[in-house]
């Protein structure tokens, strides 16, 4: 069992499509990750969020675009995606404002699929 | 940028070998974790190192962080089936909440 709730576990959508993914957690954690993770390769970071605000992008292309509503929640706003941005998406979540020190639990993923 | 590379990359051992994974740095971390991803899972978190030689274990895992924080690795002894998976190490450099996620080894274990 994951403490960090991913939706939904599958997502298949056309290049044209606008959908969301979304993650919450209710551990009181304050930092939030979205993570890319192709097959057989290691999480990729793409954000995060600390006290609510974006602290990190990794150069992410804007058809990404994430959103922090609160303290428990992380969405991740998809649009005009490539057949190459399909892979599993891992949202993660730590205590306090940064990871140092701190473990990272992650969500069990979307598996997105860019048709 | 940072690189975290991590051998070997795949490892097939017998049931009851020891296992070794090896996790190298191009640059000084300020901590390291240690992750279990099973086949069709997600990274579970499993340790983090912190100091210069620091040395943790848990049960048959023994994680080892390198004096110069350059390098880590994990071993487990008397490997079990429970143990297949995709290991990796993710190092954190200075105060940034970024950690660079190693290659991964992933770990066989035939009964």
């Amino acid at each position: 069992d994951t403490e960090v709730t991913q939706t939904p576990k599958h997502l298949v959508m056309g290049m044209t499509n606008k959908k969301s993914l979304k993650c919450e957690q209710h551990m009181g954690h304050r930092a939030m990750y979205w993570y890319k993770q192709k097959a057989k390769k290691p999480p990729e970071l793409m954000f995060v969020y600390s006290y609510e605000k974006l602290s990190i992008n990794e150069s992410v292309p804007s058809r990404f675009s994430p959103e922090c509503p609160n303290s428990s929640l992380l969405n991740l706003h998809l649009h005009a995606l490539q057949p190459e941005d399909s892979a599993l998406y891992l949202c993660a979540s730590s205590q306090e404002g940064g990871a140092r020190n701190q473990p990272q639990h992650f969500g069990d993923g979307t598996r997105l699929s860019i048709l | 940028g940072q690189q975290v590379m991590q051998i070997p990359q795949y490892q097939h051992v017998q049931e009851g070998e020891d296992f070794t994974t090896y996790c190298n740095s191009s640059t000084t971390l300020s901590n390291i974790q240690w992750y279990k991803q099973r086949p069709g899972g997600h990274p579970v978190f499993l340790i983090q190192l912190v100091k210069s030689g620091e040395v943790k274990k848990q049960k048959r895992l023994t994680f080892q962080f390198g004096e110069a924080k350059k390098n880590s690795s994990l071993h487990i002894t008397a490997t079990q089936t429970t143990d297949v998976g995709t290991y990796f190490c993710a190092g954190l450099r200075g105060n940034f909440n970024k950690f660079y996620f190693g290659s991964g080894t992933k770990l066989n274990v035939k009964p």
